[in-house]
This record gives C-alpha cells, structure tokens and sequence, in this order.
C-alpha cells in the first residue's frame, strides 16, 4: 500500500505486508528529516532519520529514501506488524533554523 | 537514564488558574524545546531554549511563559488562559546546541484541558 502523507490521511494495509508512507515537503533548504511514528495518548517516538547527503537509508524494517529533485521523503516499514498501528510523521530541519517542521501525518492501520 | 519525562500526565484548569508544565531530561542536552499539539494535527513549535537561553518564541501569547532553571529542567507557566488552548503540550530535547540539526527526543506529554 502506499500513501500520501499530505494527501492521504489514511492508509490501511494487510498484517505481514509492506507499507509505504509518503511525505512531501517545501524547503529545499532542509536538510535534516526525520520520521516519527505516535501512538494515541503517546509523544512522537523517533524511528529514522536521513540528511541530505544520502538518498536511502535502512533500518531494522524500515528504510527512509530521499528524493531532493521533487521534495520528497518516504519510509516504508516491511512485514508490518499490529504494533505498528500508529500516527507517522515526517519532520524537517536546517541548519540554521530551530526546532523541527512537521508534515501532516499518515494514520496506519494494521488490519489483522 | 535516556528519556524526556513530563509532569503532570493530564492537567485540567479553569481560565482563571496559574499552573505549570514540568519538563526533565539528564541526558545532558543542551537544546530544549516546546510543542502545542492539538487533536489530529502535527505539534507546533512554541518555544527554543539553546544553552538554557531563549533562543525562539514562535509568537506565542504572553499567557504562556517558559522558564529554564537549568540545563535539565523546563517548566511552562499557564495562565490566564482560553477553552482554545486544550492541547498535548511535548517537550523535546536535542544532544547538541538549538541551530544545529540532530534529533530531537520527545516526552510523553501533557494532556491540558482548559474549561
């Protein structure tokens, strides 16, 4: 399955499937991104990050890729799993500037 | 010990009260930081403190007053205020000074609801 993060608050998707959240952003003077991931009630937990230098990056079953030509940011987390039920967030960041930007999250649904 | 801790968890408050939102780190980090997060929407930034300074204040209204006793300590002083600002109020931190990109860790939150 695959989303828009702006576009697209929504994404459900099958236990064990890959999913793909996708994130556009504006500042093409960011250079620093980060996902999120919050559950209900919880404060955003950090699960990736990326700086502009690299255009992928792998973690334990997730992976960020980088697209700096269209200002765009995906994370895609695979064999998905009910604990991953949960509002994502791409944030950015430069050099220069305080604080992080958030996008508008993605609600991901583990449907069992 | 490697998390940002907030207190209360929920805090409820008439428009007339003055209360306080704590915010605790001891992973020496040195940037600290701020969000409003209403229902279904991303956390906004409010308030930079680099270096225990102030360093931002995103327009925020004066009836919320930050404070930084120390470089593990961030407090948010409420009052005075509006049915409107019920929200998750995070608190964040950052290893190194605000101004420089790393990642920033965030606590649990406190739940306010003003009535």
């Amino acid at each position: 399955g695959e989303s828009v993060g702006l576009h697209l608050p929504t994404l459900s998707v099958q236990e064990g499937d890959n999913s793909i959240i996708n994130c556009a952003y504006s500042n093409s003077a960011s250079d620093y991104f980060i996902w999120y991931k919050q559950e209900s009630g919880k404060g955003p937990q950090f699960i990736i990050d990326i700086r502009s230098n690299m255009d992928k990056r792998q973690g334990q079953r997730v992976t960020v890729l980088l697209n700096k030509t269209v200002k765009h940011l995906s994370l895609q987390i695979a064999a998905t799993q009910p604990g991953d039920s949960a509002v994502y967030f791409c944030a950015e960041a430069n050099v220069g500037a305080d604080g992080l930007t958030f996008g508008k999250g993605t609600h991901l649904i583990i449907q069992p | 010990d490697t998390e940002v801790t907030q207190t209360p968890k929920h805090l409820v408050m008439g428009m007339t009260n003055k209360k306080s939102l704590k915010c605790e780190q001891h992973m020496g980090h040195r940037a600290m930081y701020w969000y409003k997060q209403k229902a279904k929407k991303p956390p906004e930034l409010m308030f930079v403190y680099s270096y225990e300074k102030l360093s931002i204040n995103e327009s925020v209204p004066s009836r919320f007053s930050p404070e930084c006793p120390n470089s593990s300590l961030l407090n948010l002083h409420l009052h005075a205020l509006q049915p409107e600002d019920s929200a998750l109020y995070l608190c964040a931190s950052t290893p190194i000074g605000a101004g420089l990109t790393d990642t920033q860790y965030f606590g649990p939150g406190t739940r306010l609801t003003v009535l």
